[in-house]
């Protein structure tokens, strides 16, 4: 059992590159959630989705966009990328909301952007 | 403002030290989870509580939700503790995240 899995690990980007990370997960859970951790700043909401085909903002949502086209997978596209998107960015996900599903992360994956 | 704090920030504790982390939190709630962070590791869920006491084995979570407080114990740490800590409230569908609480075990 997987559970949730980000590809790639690691990736550098010029300024202006775009790229996709991919998610997926095999718990057929329903929420899925794109962060991103910074030094000193915790975790931070990109973007989430409730279920198969919805999608919705978090805390910091410019730069990004995200799709969720089949349930298992949640995709995060950076059209752009820039310097201030170097960042460490971690894929969660769970059966219901957090008040009563707990959360299983990926493993991260690590964006520098040159 | 920030709607979860945690304390300390940083501790630094003996191979065996009884070990307490603390998370406030200033939304309602209905559960708290705690998580770990090893170094350079990705994110793994520790506990998931609602009222009273969790435990697994050396670790325990308490929380207190009209003092809106929730308290992570490790008892006869171990440097393989070593690690941050993070609390995480949810509200609506998301989470506030505490910043961590970077726990160092030393043999």
């Amino acid at each position: 059992n997987a559970g949730v899995t980000q590809t790639p690990k690691f990736r550098v980007l010029k300024t202006g590159q775009s790229m996709t990370l991919l998610c997926a997960q095999d718990m057929n859970h329903e929420y899925m959630y794109w962060y991103r951790q910074d030094p000193g700043m915790g975790l931070r909401l990109i973007h989430y989705s409730v279920g198969e085909g919805t999608t919705a903002k978090g805390e910091v949502p410019d730069g990004y966009n995200v799709s969720r086209l089949k349930k298992q997978n949640f995709l995060l596209g950076l059209e752009s990328a820039a310097p201030s998107q170097t960042s460490v960015y971690f894929c969660a996900s769970s059966w219901s909301s957090g008040r009563t599903g707990e959360l299983f992360f990926g493993e991260g994956s690590r964006l520098t952007v040159l | 403002k920030n709607e979860v704090e945690q304390s300390p920030q940083n501790l630094t504790a003996q191979e065996g030290e009884f070990i307490t982390i603390n998370c406030s939190y200033s939304v309602g709630i209905s559960a708290l989870h705690w998580l770990q962070q090893h170094p350079g590791g990705g994110i793994v869920s520790l506990f998931m509580l609602s009222s009273g006491k969790k435990k697994h084995g050396r670790l325990i979570a308490t929380i207190n939700i009209q003092e809106k407080h929730s308290s992570l114990h490790i008892t006869a740490s171990h440097p393989r503790d070593s690690a941050v800590y993070i609390c995480a409230v949810p509200t609506g569908n998301q989470f506030y995240f505490g910043t961590g609480t970077s726990l160092t075990v030393i043999p």
